[in-house]
């Protein structure tokens, strides 16, 4: 069974505090890892998609590296704001499955506190 | 707005009843994806189409089809409803299937069964 897990579960931080979070997915047939922000009452919203062992993405505040050979990826929020409150998800493509069918991981909820 | 459009927002049906869940995708995306998020489970991969062909198949039920149409919207269809198919549908779109592509999440369709 493929399992994606994150953690931690939830994350309270003060505003201005700088925080990340893990995903961890099967190393073996990697194909690409994504990661998403879901606001409440929103739909998911795409952050980054990394596919090379390596990887390290950036827009604005958030980025994420990945590490396909140990099987994780990590996501870091410098200087969180209120309006970084939301949960993230990790999603996980493998070769071998179908394609482009993603394995999403449960998310961490984060809240930021003015 | 991601530019994927879900119809209706919100579905109140009994058991045992069929409805159906619509879905048009970015303009020039060819994939359509469901999704399904129960109150106990994180994001459940249903099925995919491609330019109006299944493509990958998830956790889809048998009393669960869908189908895509040759303007790419997509149809998801629920028969003989029970109290645990409650849930938020959503539908994603994205450009192929190369598992580097982003999805793009609609609105999503609350579906409540009394």
């Amino acid at each position: 069974i493929l399992n994606v897990e994150q953690s931690p579960q939830s994350l309270h931080v003060q505003e201005g505090d700088s925080t990340n979070f893990t995903c961890s997915f099967p190393s073996s047939n990697f194909y690409a890892l994504h990661w998403y922000r879901w606001e409440t009452a929103k739909s998911p919203e795409a952050l980054f998609v990394m596919t090379l062992n390596g990887d390290e993405k950036k827009k604005g505040r958030i980025s994420a590296t990945l590490n396909t050979k140990e099987g994780y990826s990590y996501l870091y929020i410098k200087g969180s704001q209120p309006e970084d409150s939301a949960t993230y998800l990790c999603a996980f493509n493998w070769r071998g499955g179908a394609t482009n069918k993603l394995i999403f991981g449960t998310g961490t909820l984060l809240a930021v506190q003015p | 707005d991601s530019g994927v459009t879900q119809t209706p927002k919100h579905l109140i049906t009994a058991t045992g009843q069929r409805v159906t869940l619509r879905c048009s995708p970015r303009s020039g995306d060819l994939s359509v994806y469901w999704y399904q998020q129960s109150l106990d489970q994180g994001l459940q991969f249903l099925i995919q189409y491609y330019n109006g062909e299944e493509r990958a198949k998830g956790n889809i039920l048998e009393r669960f089809s869908a189908q895509q149409f040759p303007d790419l919207h997509s149809e998801l269809n629920l028969s003989s409803l029970e109290l645990g198919d409650s849930a938020l549908y959503f539908c994603a779109s994205s450009e192929g299937t190369n598992p580097s592509y982003e999805q793009y999440f609609g609105p999503g369709t609350r579906l409540t069964v009394t």
